[in-house]
This record gives C-alpha cells, sequence and structure tokens, in this order.
C-alpha cells in the first residue's frame, strides 16, 4: 500500500524558535496533501490543504503566517511552525491523496509530536 | 453548517459485537470513511462506503444510508487490540474530510 512518511516524529523545541516538519508520500505522488492538528483526546482538526506548486489554503483560524506550508514537489510538503509557543504544542499529522485515485485514496503519515518548553 | 456526531465513548467485552454510529449533515457528500486511532498514533484506514450498504471486511462491516445521513461500524469478535478510537468522517462536496470527534471504544476481558 502507499506510504506517507513525516519527518521527525517527535521534537522538543524552546518557545520562539522554529519548527520545520516534513511530509514525504513515498511510493505515489501526491498531488495534494493536508495538514492535521490533534490535541489530546481530541479529533483531528484540518489546518491547511495543499496543492503542488500552488499556495496552501487554510482554515479559518490558522494563522497563515505562522504556519507555513510548502507544497514544492508532488512527493514532499513541509510545515514550519514559525515561533511556536507552548500552546502550539500538539500532534501534527499530515496525509496525502494519491493523483491518480480517488477520493478514497487519501493516505496518512505516522504523526508528529511536538513539546513547545 | 457541517456536523458529524458519534458516541463519545463506548465499553464492550472481548469477543462480544458492538456497533458503532456516526450521523453526518454535509454540504454534498462523496462518500464516509471510518478510521481507527489508537493513542499517540496516526488514524489508519478502515472502510470507506458511498453507496447504500454494508461492506463487509473481516471483523469489520460498515454501514450506509445515503437518505438518512448515517453510518455504522461493526466490529466482531472484539479483541484486546481493537481498544482505539474510531473516527467517522465524512466528504463534503469539495472531498474536504469532515470529522467526528471519534469514539474511544474500551474492551474489557
Amino acid at each position: 500500500g502507499a506510504v506517507v512518511s513525516q519527518h521527525p516524529s517527535w521534537v522538543i523545541c524552546k518557545s520562539g524558535t522554529s519548527v520545520k516538519i516534513e511530509c514525504r508520500s513515498l511510493d505515489f505522488q501526491a498531488t495534494t496533501m493536508f495538514w492535521y492538528r490533534q490535541f489530546p483526546k481530541q479529533s483531528l482538526m484540518l489546518m491547511a490543504t495543499s496543492n503542488e506548486g500552488s499556495k496552501a489554503t487554510y482554515e479559518q483560524g490558522v494563522e497563515k503566517d505562522k504556519f507555513l506550508i510548502n507544497h514544492a514537489s508532488l512527493t514532499l510538503s513541509t510545515l514550519t511552525v514559525t515561533s511556536a509557543h507552548p500552546e502550539d504544542s500538539s500532534f501534527y499529522i499530515c496525509s496525502a491523496r494519491d493523483g491518480g485515485g480517488g477520493p478514497e485514496e487519501q493516505y496518512f503519515g505516522p504523526g508528529t509530536r511536538l513539546t513547545v518548553t | 453548517g457541517q456536523n458529524i456526531d458519534q458516541p463519545t465513548e463506548m465499553t464492550a467485552t472481548e469477543g462480544a459485537i458492538v456497533q458503532i454510529n456516526c450521523t453526518y449533515q454535509t454540504s454534498g457528500f462523496n462518500g464516509l470513511f471510518w478510521y481507527q486511532q489508537h493513542a499517540g498514533e496516526a488514524p489508519t484506514f478502515l472502510s470507506y462506503n458511498v453507496l447504500d450498504g454494508l461492506e463487509e471486511k473481516g471483523r469489520f462491516s460498515s454501514f450506509l444510508s445515503r437518505s438518512k445521513g448515517y453510518s455504522y461500524l461493526l466490529l466482531k469478535e472484539l479483541q484486546m487490540k481493537d481498544s482505539a478510537s474510531y473516527l467517522c468522517a465524512a466528504t463534503d462536496s469539495n472531498y474536504q474530510l469532515i470529522w467526528g470527534a471519534g469514539t474511544k471504544l474500551i474492551i474489557k476481558p
């Protein structure tokens, strides 16, 4: 099956620093990638949708200048959390849609746990 | 507005059967997903229904009624490893996933 990787799997950073999270589709081309955030005991919250080569579409309430998304190729999207604060500590998950598949062809990465101290 | 409702928590016994219900309201509809998520891990795909009826896949089955805006996930022969959260997500007219809050399933011996 299709595989999506995320790196790093966990990261601890100091308040005020920036953290970059990579999401890669390993064996398929992902025309669309999604970034989610999940706080403990809550469901997934979609942050943004990114299409290769174009600007990401952010959900209401998500600061695009704070959460920078770049989808430069069909296999790589990055999420940069700028000037991170403790309230940004969360589980960040990406998913990727196979461009050649149907709507059901969406695969999740393993997630990145971010802790801001 | 768009909305997904599913129970917050359910408890069942090992070896038994449990049904997790989900109702949805979306702008347009392009199918409904069920995902399993163990604590601290990303969701894993279980099923996708776009037509009415029951889809069976081993111990797991998923049912959809489009006219009622209703789906359920049926888990048979429960095992301890089935303890997890089960997420219902409907796809709207833009193929965007609208997520439920998840149902935490607790399996007791």
